[in-house]
């Protein structure tokens, strides 16, 4: 079982609309928790990185949540512009351990 | 510099061929990893040296062989590899085995097997 889920698996949104995507994590025990954007064919890029005691990041128009109790983060796109058509990936660390979760990442195609 | 830097971006190669991945970083980090990834598919882990010495195989073929010659650089030696080795390889590095979660990625090499 994947311990990192995300959703939507894909999305498709308005140019300057809002979007918001959702990571539920079962590791445990939680460490930290990175978002990072992916363009097609490119590496990973770090939006934001979290740690247990962080409710809310920033980074531009990305602001990343996180709920530990719940084990739940969301990232939210404001204004959407077409070059943020990539896949959003959520990774998580478990503490003490050198090991990283990936989810299967949100695809997000914005269009004109 | 948070750079991490691949090369080649691209490769073609044949079944019979070896050829080489390269990673490079100069931000002092004393981890770093190699990672392979299928279109729309999270990246695997492959392997991860930590100060020079391979600290991680997540069984991967023989025919992908790593090399850490120093600190700065990682290799991904490749031999006779087959079609469904086709993927986008990644290189990352972290402070150490610890900071993985803080791991930069360089651009990959988009990896074809003819």
């Amino acid at each position: 079982k994947n311990q990192v889920e995300q959703s939507p698996q894909s999305l498709i949104i308005l140019e300057g609309k809002n979007c918001t995507l959702q990571c539920n994590y079962t590791v445990s025990p939680f460490s930290n928790l990175r978002w990072y954007k992916q363009d097609t064919g490119r590496g990973p890029v770090s939006l934001t990185i979290m740690t247990f005691s962080e409710n809310t990041k920033s980074n531009g128009r990305y602001t990343a949540t996180l709920d530990a109790d719940t084990k739940q983060s969301s990232l939210h796109i404001t204004a959407s512009q077409l070059s943020d058509s990539a896949s959003y990936i959520c990774v998580v660390s478990a503490g003490g351990n050198n090991r990283l979760a990936f989810g299967k990442g949100n695809q997000v195609v914005v269009i004109p | 510099d948070t750079e991490v830097t691949q090369t080649p971006k691209h490769l073609v190669m044949g079944m019979t061929n070896k050829k080489s991945l390269k990673c490079e970083q100069h931000m002092g980090h004393r981890a770093m990893y190699w990672y392979k990834q299928k279109a729309k598919k999270p990246p695997e882990l492959m392997f991860v040296y930590s100060y020079e010495k391979l600290s991680i195989n997540e069984s991967v073929p023989s025919r992908f062989s790593p090399e850490c010659p120093n600190s700065s650089l990682l290799n991904l030696h490749l031999h006779a590899l087959q079609p469904e080795d086709s993927a986008l390889y990644l290189c990352a590095s972290s402070q150490g085995l610890d900071r993985g979660i803080e791991a930069f990625f360089g651009q990959g090499t988009r990896l074809t097997v003819v």
